[in-house]
């Protein structure tokens, strides 16, 4: 099955900065990388995705990037703010298929 | 954006109990699911719940631990059965609209199991 590694487990950044969190996949036949976002006491939230024919997609301060080659993919926040700071789970999937793998996930801090 | 809520909200719970937990969309959906989430982890599915049939479970979960029901496309219930503290964790629900890849999550069960 597919396996979904995620780093780093944690990251703390200033307010303002960008941060990039990263995953890498083993199943070649996974075309579909979603990212969540989790608060405290809730849900996760999905908040960007990309498909794998694409190698980047951007959504206002969020952008996904993606290398099929190296079987990895990239999240990007840029300007961050103290509303970003959660937990991040990137996962992996194939389109046709219910199941979504999900890596270990990154709790972000952002310090005013 | 359809809502997906859950009940309830958070449990504490004795041993050898069961709970059932409700996930409620407020549109038809194609697709539900179930997953868990120990303190500190990441989700696993446990089953996928299937309209009007039995779930589809994933290698480790039971039907007799988890049975799961979906009577209609916006509503299905969990149950965690003779639990154990090896139970708690958060419960979510997921559904799924045209894509069963593209899931979108309730805002989950924290169980906790004395």
């Amino acid at each position: 099955g597919e396996n979904v590694e995620q780093h780093p487990s944690t990251l703390s950044v200033q307010e303002g900065d960008s941060a990039v969190i990263k995953c890498t996949y083993s199943d070649s036949a996974s075309n579909y990388f979603p990212w969540y976002k989790q608060e405290l006491g809730k849900g996760p939230q999905l908040i960007i995705d990309i498909r794998s024919n694409v190698g980047e997609k951007k959504d206002q301060r969020i952008a996904v990037t993606l290398n099929k080659t190296a079987k990895h993919f990239s999240l990007h926040i840029t300007e961050t703010q103290p509303e970003d700071s959660a937990v991040y789970f990137c996962a992996a999937s194939q389109t046709g298929a219910n199941n979504l793998f999900f890596g270990t996930g990154t709790r972000l801090t952002v310090i005013p | 954006s359809a809502v997906i809520s859950q009940k309830p909200s958070r449990d504490i719970c004795q041993r050898g109990t069961s709970l059932t937990i409700q996930c409620q969309v407020d549109s038809q959906v194609t697709m539900m699911f179930w997953y868990r989430q120990q303190p500190g982890q990441s989700l696993t599915l446990i089953a996928t719940a299937n309209q009007g049939s039995e779930a589809t479970y994933e290698s480790g979960f039971v039907i007799d631990k988890f049975p799961i029901s979906r009577p209609n496309l916006t509503f299905s219930t969990l149950t965690v059965s003779n639990m154990s503290p090896e139970d708690s964790s958060i419960y979510l629900c997921s559904a799924a609209w045209d894509r069963a890849y593209e899931q979108y999550f309730g805002p989950g069960t924290r169980l906790t199991v004395t």
